[in-house]
């Protein structure tokens, strides 16, 4: 079965200050990767996602991460964060193989401080 | 120009009270899922229907059951609430398995 491991619960930033959110997986087969954000009371967005091809995944907001196979890693980064960033971090992966579900981390709360 | 909504927004209901939470969606999807999120922890997949077909998770209590009447509404029912059934539930709906899953902005239900 597969796993996601978010070592951050919290992570407090500047505002216009650099970002990177950790998000380590297990799997022994291959999986897709995702990134989601969530606001206060409401539902989850997806930021990014990677599926194949080029392991640089572009995201919406200025959001990107990349895949790295040999770590089993996919970290979510900013370059200048801005207030409206503050929000919950979801990494998620899903198998390739057929079937849909998503397992996730369990969070990384962004606070962005002026 | 909602795409997956969720009624209602916030819900309260007794211990042991039946209760029902209803997701449409207008992207004529055909999965459909529900997810139960307890407070500050990361979303957990109840169930999911592709078009008619119900898929259960293994873990699921039997507490919690759900109907697809037609292709835009999934409803969750909890039969027996219980104090711990307190969270945030999500539908999601995707095209199909290898797609994008789109979700509604939740249902908090508070059981007293």
């Amino acid at each position: 079965a597969q796993s996601v491991t978010q070592l951050d619960s919290q992570v407090p930033v500047f505002e216009e200050a650099p970002v990177e959110l950790r998000c380590n997986y297990s799997s022994s087969v291959s999986v897709y990767l995702f990134w989601y954000v969530q606001y206060p009371n409401q539902g989850l967005q997806l930021l990014l996602k990677y599926l194949s091809g080029s392991t640089l995944v572009k995201g919406i907001n200025g959001f990107e991460a990349e895949f790295n196979k040999s770590q089993t890693s996919f970290h979510l980064r900013k370059p200048s964060v801005h207030i409206s960033d503050t929000a919950e971090y979801f990494c998620a992966v899903s198998l390739t193989g057929g079937g849909n579900k998503l397992t996730f981390g369990t969070g990384t709360q962004l606070k962005v401080e002026l | 120009d909602a795409m997956v909504i969720q009624n209602p927004r916030y819900q309260v209901t007794q211990f042991g009270k039946p209760v029902t939470l209803s997701c449409s969606q207008t992207l004529n999807h055909n999965v459909m899922y529900w997810y139960q999120q307890k407070s500050s922890q990361a979303p957990k997949l109840l169930f999911h229907y592709y078009d008619k077909d119900f898929n259960n998770e293994a873990d699921t209590p039997d507490n919690f059951q759900s109907r697809r009447p037609n292709t835009s509404f999934c409803f969750l029912d909890i039969r027996s609430p219980g104090l711990g059934d307190a969270a945030m539930y999500l539908c999601a709906t995707s095209r199909d398995y290898r797609d994008e899953q789109y979700f509604g902005p939740g249902t908090r239900l508070t059981v007293t």
